[in-house]
Parts: C-alpha cells; sequence; structure tokens
C-alpha cells in the first residue's frame, strides 16, 4: 500500500512556541491530504483538508489561523501549530488520498504543550 | 442525522475466540465503508474496505467483514483472534459524493489469554 510518513514523530513545546508538523508521501503524489487530530481514548476528528497548491478547507470549529496548513507540493503537507498552549497537545494524523476514496494515514505526530 | 455508530466501547475476548465488531451507518445512500486498526501511539492501519460487489470483504490478518444493506450495518470479524489483534478499532465511512471520512467512536479490544 502507499506510505505517508511524519516528523516529528514527538515534539515537546513550551506554550506560546509554534510547532510545524510534516506530513509526506513516500510512494504516491497525494493532490489531497487530510488533518486529523485525536484525543486519548477519543476517535479521529478531521481537521482540515489539505490541497495541493490552494487554500486548506477548515471544518467547523477549527481556527484556521491557529492551525496553519501549507499542502506546497504533491508530497509533502505541513501543520503548524501557532501560538501552542497545553490545550493543543494531541496527536496528530496525516492522510494521503491516492486514489479515489482509499486514505493512507501516516503514523503520527505526539504534541505535547507544557 | 448521518452518522457511523459503533456500540461496544470495549470487548475482551479470550485468546483463540471468535471476534465480532459492531459498525452501524446512518445515510441516505450506501457509503463507502472501512475498517482501520490502531495500535497505542501508532497510526491507522487499514483492514478492509467495501465499495460495492461481494458483500463479504476479505481482509489481511485474517479479518472479514460483511456488508448488510438491510440492517446498515458493516460488522468486523474473525474466527480466531491472537494476542497481537489487541488494538483498537476503528469502523469509518465516506458517504456517497464525498471524499472525507467519518470514523466511528472505535472499540478498544482486550485479548486474555
Amino acid at each position: 500500500g502507499a506510505v505517508v510518513s511524519q516528523h516529528p514523530s514527538r515534539v515537546i513545546c513550551k506554550s506560546g512556541t509554534s510547532v510545524k508538523i510534516e506530513c509526506r508521501s513516500l510512494d504516491f503524489q497525494a493532490t489531497t491530504m487530510f488533518w486529523y487530530r485525536q484525543f486519548p481514548k477519543q476517535s479521529l476528528m478531521l481537521m482540515a483538508t489539505s490541497n495541493e497548491g490552494s487554500k486548506a478547507t477548515y471544518e467547523q470549529g477549527v481556527e484556521k489561523d491557529k492551525f496553519l496548513i501549507n499542502h506546497a507540493s504533491l508530497t509533502l503537507s505541513t501543520l503548524t501549530v501557532t501560538s501552542a498552549h497545553p490545550e493543543d497537545s494531541s496527536f496528530y494524523i496525516c492522510s494521503g488520498l491516492p486514489s479515489y476514496n482509499e486514505q493512507f494515514f501516516g503514523p503520527g505526530t505526539r504534541l505535547t504543550v507544557l | 442525522a448521518q452518522s457511523v455508530t459503533q456500540p461496544d466501547i470495549h470487548i475482551t475476548v479470550s485468546e483463540g475466540a471468535s471476534l465480532e465488531l459492531r459498525c452501524n451507518y446512518s445515510y441516505g445512500a450506501t457509503p463507502y465503508l472501512f475498517w482501520y486498526v490502531q495500535s497505542p501511539g501508532q497510526g491507522l492501519q487499514l483492514l478492509l474496505k467495501y465499495f460495492s460487489g461481494d458483500t463479504l470483504v476479505q481482509g489481511i490478518k485474517g479479518f472479514e467483514a460483511e456488508f448488510k444493506r438491510s440492517q446498515s450495518s458493516f460488522n468486523l470479524r474473525k474466527p480466531s483472534v491472537h494476542w497481537s489483534d489487541a488494538a483498537e478499532y476503528f469502523c469509518a465511512v465516506v458517504p456517497p459524493g464525498n471524499e472525507k471520512l467519518t470514523f466511528g467512536t472505535g472499540t478498544r479490544l482486550t485479548i486474555i489469554p
């Protein structure tokens, strides 16, 4: 199957700083990538849909100025959590869409904001 | 409201026993259906999917799922579980005309010796 990587796998940062998470499709081109957030013992919640070369589409309730998404190439999308606070601590997972209606997921990034 | 439901939050099964995890959906038309597995602190791995055709779908790791239109269900089964199957299992759907996945709340599977 298609492979998606994320970097870093874990990050700890101080409150008020910004953190960038990378999502790469290693063996396919992803016109569309998705970003999810998962709280402990909960399901995945879609944050935004990232389309190469255009602005991301955010789900209702997700602050676009706080969660900046850039999809500059067909193999890379980045999520920047700006001015992070402890409530932003979560597990962030991206996915890529190599074919219609089948997403492949990255291994996730654990963000801890102190 | 459109939704996907996993009624069982937590299931405990003895190693070697059979397993069935339930998934029901509520959409006007049949969505695309998926089952994913997630080990602790890891991403999601696709077990199997249903788009159309044969309603009994075979997946990886010995899992299968059956689509039942009359019951709006897509239950996951395995005839004999292994300790390595302990994980969180998510049913997910892509509604018709959409590309976004909607996840169920998940079922945590515990395997006892």
